[in-house]
């Protein structure tokens, strides 16, 4: 199995600053890792994946970094805009099948 | 289609009932999967299929929860006897292949009074 953790439940963010969205996984057998965005009564929408034979990905404002060794991996979001506000999750794959974390709502402050 | 489609989107049923949810994934996706999502929770794998094969149904709460994909593409999730704690958003997602990008729908809220 996989079992997933992010580090902050809650993360308020100025406008125009940098965010940064961790999270940790436990199988080191995992090799396919998404971010998704999930706003209020909506599905979770894709943001950008990384395989683990990479240790970063870059976006539309959007990074991922992959660090295999200490089973970590963030997004961090470039200028936050108001249209950011939502609940991020990771998504962990050893397999077939995707873990999720309990996510980190994001509010970003005008 | 273009996404993956659920239906109904909101769902009310009385204590006892039974309902049946609908996915339709996108068109030529071979893997399909049902998430459960409690409020304020991530989402909770019940049931993963490839084609009209139930490859892995270990997520599935109790045996009053039973999914099915006959042709391999739209997939029924069933709950049978409603109880109050099914309430939760049930969600589906798709992928072209196994080990691949999966794509979510809008999700089903049902909500057991």
């Amino acid at each position: 199995g996989e079992s997933v953790g992010l580090h902050l439940p809650t993360l308020s963010v100025q406008e125009g600053d940098n965010s940064i969205i961790n999270c940790a996984y436990s199988n080191s057998a995992s090799d396919y890792f998404i971010w998704y965005k999930q706003e209020s009564g909506k599905g979770p929408q894709f943001i950008i994946d990384i395989r683990s034979n990479m240790d970063k990905r870059q976006g539309q404002r959007v990074t991922v970094l992959l660090n295999k060794t200490v089973k970590h991996l963030s997004l961090q979001i470039a200028a936050t805009q108001p249209g950011d506000s939502a609940v991020y999750f990771c998504a962990v794959s050893p397999g077939n099948q995707f873990y999720f974390g309990t996510g980190t709502s994001l509010t970003v402050i005008p | 289609g273009a996404g993956v489609s659920q239906s109904p989107r909101y769902k009310v049923a009385k204590r006892g009932q039974d309902v049946a949810l609908r996915c339709d994934p996108i068109s030529g996706h071979v893997s399909l999967f049902w998430y459960q999502q409690a409020l304020g929770q991530g989402p909770e794998f019940l049931t993963y299929f490839q084609n009209e094969a139930q490859l892995d149904k270990s997520g599935l709460p109790s045996d009053r929860f039973f999914a099915e994909r006959p042709e391999g593409s739209v997939s029924t999730l069933k709950i049978q006897r409603t109880q109050q704690e099914d309430s939760a958003v049930y969600l589906c997602a798709s992928s072209w292949a196994p080990g691949n990008t999966i794509y979510f729908g809008e999700g089903s809220w049902l909500t057991v009074v």
